[in-house]
Parts: C-alpha cells; structure tokens; sequence
C-alpha cells in the first residue's frame, strides 16, 4: 500500500521570503503525485500534478514541485510568498493503473502561516 | 468555474441517529467520491463511484455507510447509525476524468453527539 509523509505540520514565513513544504511518499509500485491547497472554509483545489515527463512541474499561483524518484520525494516550493497563500497544503498520491477511478492517498497536511 | 456543492455546511447529531450527507457534483462528471478527515489526521479515502455503482471502497466504509445518486444529479452519504468516532469533515469530490483531477467540494463538519 502506499503511503505520503508531510514532516512539517505548520511552516511560517515571511511575506516575500522562498518556502518549501515536503513531501515524501511511499509505494511498492509507481504512482502519480499531486500537490491540493485548502483555503479557509472552502474544499480542497489542485495546485500541481505530476504523471510523466519533466519531473519539474509547474502549478498555480507560481508554484512548482519537483519529483525525485530516488529519494522517493514531492517536495512544494515557491520563490517568494504572498499572504493570499496562508492556507493548508496537502500532497497526495495514487497508484498508476489502467482503472483511472484509483483512490487519493493523502499526507496529513501542512498550514502554511505567512507573516506581514 | 464550475464547483462541487455540499450541504449541510455543520451538521450536529446524537449518536445513533442517522444523517444524510448532500453533495451536487460537477454537471457532466462522471467519477465521485466521498472522503473523510479527522480533526488533525489524514484526509481519507471512503468510497468511489462510477457507472452508478461502486468502484472501490475502504475499511472505514462498513455496512453503516451508503452511497446514492437518486436523481442524476445529487450524491449523497447516509451513515445509517451514527458513532462518535464519525465525527469528522466530509469532503464530496467529482471527476470528469478520474483520479487525474478532482473537484472537491467545501466539506460538510459532521458532529455526532
């Protein structure tokens, strides 16, 4: 079974000032990624997937994620923040099958506190 | 751009009742889903739907669970008899196109009592 690791419940930052928020997963077979932002009181959105090709991948709201199959990594990051992006970020994997219904399998999730 | 509605927003119930949660996918998806997180744990994985029935479900989703899409247009949840461990945010998700990209809705707070 396949499992996500988020190390970093809580993550403050500067306005202005680079994050990253990590992510590590765990499979016996290959799987599809993906980044979800939760803003306050409204569902979780997609910000980022990776399925194939360029292992850097490029999201919204000038985020990007970079998968490293060696360390089994899917770590977040964004050069410089901006207080509309407090919000809680989950990573989230699925196995890589022909049946495309595959269920998500999320991390427990980091609340991203930018600081004026 | 077009979103997953859910109600009730807060739902408060005495334990053993049952409770119906409402979600409005997406019009033209065809994937749904039902998941379930817990004050500070994990976003969860309940139950998917596909064709008008179930595609997969998991441990948590016993025989107090139900899943239906009555009319062609509302999913929803029925918890036939309700647990205190039942608390929990419960999220609806549509999919034009499966796992590649779910829309979730805003989550229905369910508090059993």
């Amino acid at each position: 079974a396949q499992s996500v690791t988020q190390l970093d419940s809580q993550v403050p930052v500067f306005e202005e000032a680079p994050v990253e928020l990590r992510c590590n997963y765990s499979s016996s077979v290959s799987v599809y990624l993906f980044w979800y932002v939760q803003y306050p009181n409204q569902g979780l959105q997609l910000l980022l997937k990776y399925l194939s090709g360029s292992t850097l991948v490029k999201g919204i709201n000038g985020f990007e994620a970079e998968f490293n199959k060696s360390q089994t990594s899917f770590h977040l990051r964004k050069p410089s923040v901006h207080i509309s992006d407090t919000a809680e970020y989950f990573c989230a994997v699925t196995l890589i099958s022909n049946f495309g219904n595959e269920k998500l399998t999320f991390g427990t999730g980091t609340r991203l506190t930018i600081i004026p | 751009e077009p979103e997953v509605t859910q109600t009730p927003s807060h739902q408060v119930t005495q334990m053993g009742q049952e409770v119906i949660l409402r979600c409005v996918p997406i019009s033209n998806h065809l994937y749904f889903y039902w998941y379930r997180q817990i004050l500070g744990q994990k976003v969860e994985f309940l139950v998917s739907f596909y064709n008008n029935e179930i595609s997969e479900k998991s441990e948590i989703f016993d025989d107090q669970f139900s899943v239906e899409r009555p009319d062609g247009s509302n999913f929803t949840l029925k918890i036939r008899s309700t647990k205190l461990e039942d608390s929990a945010m419960y999220f609806c998700a549509s999919s034009e196109q499966g796992r590649e990209k779910l829309f979730f809705g805003s989550g229905t707070q369910l508090s059993v009592l």
